[in-house]
């Protein structure tokens, strides 16, 4: 089947870096999106990566190591502001998105 | 620019009530529809998507239905209510000749079953 893992949720201080995994398996493969959402609120798009590598947004970048099936959201320089889920979504070989739970991001004075 | 207009904002409804909800696109033409539920501490359920006037494809079964009269509306509805059905509903657009579908969200409904 397909499935998307992410850890539920995590805990970190402002200023700091933050990395958030997530695991996916899917039948076939057409990229990995990660999506901000803040409570009550919509998701909004983050980023997108279909080749393995580092893609570098400001202060987020995203891994992807298509192999492993393995994706991180890495968060640099926390701010209050930051606290939201995130979360993962792969697209399979239909292109229909495989979501993630969502990873709640806590972020601490 | 592309905006996308869901409506109502949120909503209480009683149980067998009829459901409809809104969801509008504007500055892009046949864009890909989506409606997703999100419960709570959960991930995104997609329920149905379009991609092209009358064309709806349903993902899971259960009472709701999609339609699509225009281009760029993407409507939500049920006949009758049930507990079950209250959570977060999302529509979504991504452009329709791209393979890499980034979505963009409307800001939500989120109805409540009593």
């Amino acid at each position: 089947g397909q499935n998307i893992d992410q850890p539920t949720e995590m805990t970190a201080t402002e200023g700091a870096i933050v990395q958030i995994n997530c695991t996916y398996q899917t039948s076939g493969f057409n990229g990995l999106f990660w999506y901000q959402q803040h409570a009550g609120e919509a998701p909004t798009f983050l980023s997108y990566n279909v080749l393995d590598g580092l893609e570098e947004k400001g202060r987020f970048s995203s891994f992807l190591s298509r192999s492993k099936g393995y994706s991180y959201l890495l968060l640099k320089e926390l701010q209050m502001k930051d606290s939201a889920s995130y979360l993962c979504a792969a697209s399979d070989s239909n292109y229909q998105l495989i979501w993630g739970a969502g990873t709640k991001l806590i972020i601490k004075p | 620019s592309q905006t996308i207009h869901q409506w109502p904002a949120t909503l209480v409804q009683p149980v067998g009530s009829p459901l409809s909800l809104e969801c509008t696109v504007e500055g892009t033409s046949n864009p890909n529809l989506y409606w997703y539920r999100q419960a709570a501490g959960r991930g995104l359920q997609l329920l149905f998507y379009s991609v092209g006037i009358g064309q709806i494809s349903s993902e899971v079964p259960q009472n709701l239905s999609a339609s699509r009269p225009q281009d760029r509306q993407f409507i939500l509805s049920s006949k009758k209510l049930l507990l079950s059905d209250s959570g977060f509903y999302l529509c979504a657009w991504s452009p329709g000749d791209s393979g890499a579908n980034v979505l963009t969200f409307g800001a939500g409904s989120r109805l409540t079953v009593l």
